[in-house]
């Protein structure tokens, strides 16, 4: 099964700064990637995704993330951070199998303070 | 455009108690899923499964029985409660492209 490191826990950044949020993976054939933002008291919004092609993959709110096959990582990041994008942030993984299960990493929070 | 409905949101139950949870999805997905989440630990799969009339283990199954009778719903139960499956339980449905989830539904085991 995979496994995902998401590297920090805690995230506090100021409002229009940037931001990068970093996840690791064990290494595989072949992965598909996954990045979902929880806001509190809600499920978990699928923010973007890699399933093949280009390695820069935009999402929605602003979000991209790129994928590194060589370093087994696929970060996030935003340029310009609002109030309202402070939330769990978290990284999954799926193994390419026909199950399309996910394991995910243990979630970063971020906070955006003005 | 419900998606993925949960319920119920919020349970509290005793020690020894049973219960099931219902997750409905309609989205005509094949595959669905139960997670639980605890702080500082991401989702961890409970159970999952590939169509109806199948399920599979997950990275946490002990103490939870699914059933999948309908495509569209997804049934989680315990049959003996322990404080240790105070959590947070999320269903999800699931194409290629990713798991769609519901809102959640809050367990406190006392």
């Amino acid at each position: 099964a995979q496994s995902v490191t998401q590297l920090d826990s805690q995230v506090p950044v100021f409002e229009e700064a940037p931001v990068e949020l970093r996840c690791n993976y064990s290494s595989s054939v072949s992965v598909y990637l996954f990045w979902y933002v929880q806001y509190p008291n809600q499920g978990l919004q699928l923010l973007l995704k890699y399933l093949s092609g280009s390695t820069l993959v935009k999402g929605i709110n602003g979000f991209e993330a790129e994928f590194n096959k060589s370093q087994t990582s696929f970060h996030l990041r935003k340029p310009s951070v609002h109030i309202s994008d402070t939330a769990e942030y978290f990284c999954a993984v799926s193994d390419g199998s026909n199950d399309y299960k996910l394991s995910f990493g243990a979630g970063t929070t971020v906070t955006v303070r003005a | 455009n419900a998606g993925v409905t949960q319920t119920p949101k919020f349970r509290v139950l005793k020690t020894g108690q049973s219960m099931t949870l219902l997750c409905a999805q309609d989205m005509n997905h094949e595959y669905m899923y139960w997670y639980r989440q605890d702080p500082g630990m991401g989702l961890r799969l409970i159970h999952y499964s590939v169509g109806e009339g199948t399920t599979a283990k997950g990275e946490v199954p002990d103490g939870y029985n699914v059933s999948r009778l309908k495509k569209q719903n997804f049934l989680l139960g315990l049959e003996s409660a322990a404080p240790s499956q105070t959590s947070v339980y999320f269903c999800a449905s699931s194409t290629a492209g990713g798991l769609h989830f519901g809102n959640g539904t809050r367990l406190t085991v006392t």
